[in-house]
């Protein structure tokens, strides 16, 4: 069966820090990968796709960048942390090419100060 | 993308069946809706899909007029358990992926 791993659950950063959020998925080839953010009481923002190796589309321009150096692993970036980048950060994976249902990891509480 | 709207909030008692609505006009032929549940501090988590028609399945049941500008989300017999916020989602299908947009939900509060 498939599983998605998120780490590390909470984070705690001050303001101007870098950041490196990771998710793996195991159990299936090729996946989709999606990084969402949701800020407190709000619905999902999607932030990256990627439906391949090297392969990122931004849905929203930030501070935050993402990259996908194997073929099941998506890293979420940041050079400086903003006090705005603080949420909860999902990482989701799909069938490529299949239907639209989309798996989610547990999740990092990300607060910046 | 097809935009979708949906009740902010529910209440419903422990036991009765509770119907959430969403309405996505902007449907395209070949969108899929999707419902997703999520509690706090979790990842949302897929409920159930359909085209048109009914959809059932051991959690909930999807019902889709033949226009698809609208579905509904049916929960039988809601329980403390089920209080969560809901989803509805209409993706679409690019190429290999599929980008969807998650609204802000309906937060559906069961009461005992």
């Amino acid at each position: 069966s498939q599983t998605i791993h998120q780490w590390p659950a909470t984070l705690v950063q001050p303001v101007g820090s870098p950041l490196s959020l990771e998710c793996t998925v195991e159990g299936t080839s090729n996946p989709n990968l999606y990084w969402y953010r949701q800020a407190a009481g709000r619905g999902l923002q999607l932030l990256f796709y990627s439906v391949g190796i090297g392969q990122i589309s931004s849905e929203v321009p930030q501070n935050l960048s993402a990259s996908r150096p194997q073929d099941r692993q998506f890293i979420l970036s940041s050079k400086k942390l903003l006090l705005s980048d603080s949420g909860f950060y999902l990482c989701a994976w799909s069938v490529y090419g299949g239907g639209d249902t989309q798996y989610f990891g547990p999740g990092t509480r990300l607060t910046v100060l | 993308l097809a935009k979708t709207t949906q009740p902010i909030s529910m209440d419903s008692y422990e036991g009765q069946e509770v119907n959430i609505t969403c309405s996505h006009n902007n449907i395209a032929t070949n969108d899929y809706i999707t419902w997703y549940q999520q509690f706090p501090s979790q990842g949302p988590r897929f409920i159930i899909q359909g085209y048109k028609t009914k959809v059932t399945n051991e959690v909930a049941s999807l019902f889709i007029p033949a226009d698809r500008k609208s579905s509904t989300l049916s929960l039988p017999r809601v329980s403390l358990s089920d209080t969560a916020v809901y989803y509805c989602l209409v993706g679409a299908h690019s190429g290999g992926y599929q980008k969807v947009t998650f609204g802000t939900g309906t937060k559906l509060q069961v009461i005992p």
